[in-house]
């Protein structure tokens, strides 16, 4: 089946810096990535959809300029949180489909601590 | 403004019986609807969906279960196993347009031997 890798799983850094986060998919072409976050015992809410040589289109509430999208090629799209806070530190999980109507895929996710 | 609820935070049934996960809704627009199963510190994997022309998707020990008109979903599990102990999503969405998925809060199932 469609498999889609994230890397890193986990990692941690200190404020004020910025952390890249990227996500393929490794047999299939994704037009559109999506990007969602998790807070302990909740939710996913999506951030962003990630379109191949365009812009991101982000939800409301998510600071464009501070959670960089690019979606370079067909199979992968970086996710950068520039100027990490703490109350960055979450559970980010991007996900893809192979075609228009199937399920999304998602990653492993990434967990993020920022100290 | 919650589109997805799962009321339930957690649920434990015993290995054998039948594990029955809710799910309510609150946008008539949306026509398709998945269900998801998350270990911790890992990604959601995909369960099993259903298109709102149907009333009743089956694949294995998994059904599920549409009532448009209560704007509702269930999840059977049977027999459950040990194994099936995660947590479970349900997730909706709008065929035509963006598809993005709207997820609920997650049902916590643990299957006890």
């Amino acid at each position: 089946g469609a498999v889609v890798s994230q890397h890193p799983s986990w990692v941690i850094c200190k404020s004020g810096t910025s952390v890249k986060i990227e996500c393929r998919s490794l047999d299939f072409q994704a037009t559109t990535m999506f990007w969602y976050r998790q807070f302990p015992k909740q939710s996913l809410m999506l951030m962003a959809t990630s379109n191949e040589g365009s812009k991101a289109t982000y939800e409301q509430g998510v600071e464009k300029d501070k959670f960089l999208i690019n979606h370079a090629s067909l199979t992968l799209s970086t996710l950068t949180v520039t100027s990490a806070h703490p109350e960055d530190s979450s559970f980010y999980i991007c996900s893809a489909r192979d075609r228009r109507v199937s399920p999304l895929h998602f990653g492993n996710g990434t967990r993020l601590t920022v100290t | 403004d919650q589109q997805v609820k799962q009321n339930s935070p957690s649920l434990s049934v015993q290995e054998g019986r039948i594990s029955i996960l809710n799910c309510d809704y609150t946008n008539s627009m949306f026509d398709y609807f998945l269900w998801y199963k998350k270990y911790p510190a890992e990604g959601p994997t995909f369960l099993i969906s259903i298109s709102s022309i149907k009333d009743k998707n089956e694949d294995g020990r998994f059904t599920v279960f549409l009532n448009k008109s209560a704007k509702h979903l269930s999840l059977h599990i049977v027999p459950s196993q040990p194994g099936d102990s995660a947590v479970y999503f349900c997730a909706a969405t709008i065929i035509q347009g963006a598809q993005k998925l709207v997820f609920g809060q997650g049902t916590r199932l643990t299957i006890n031997p």
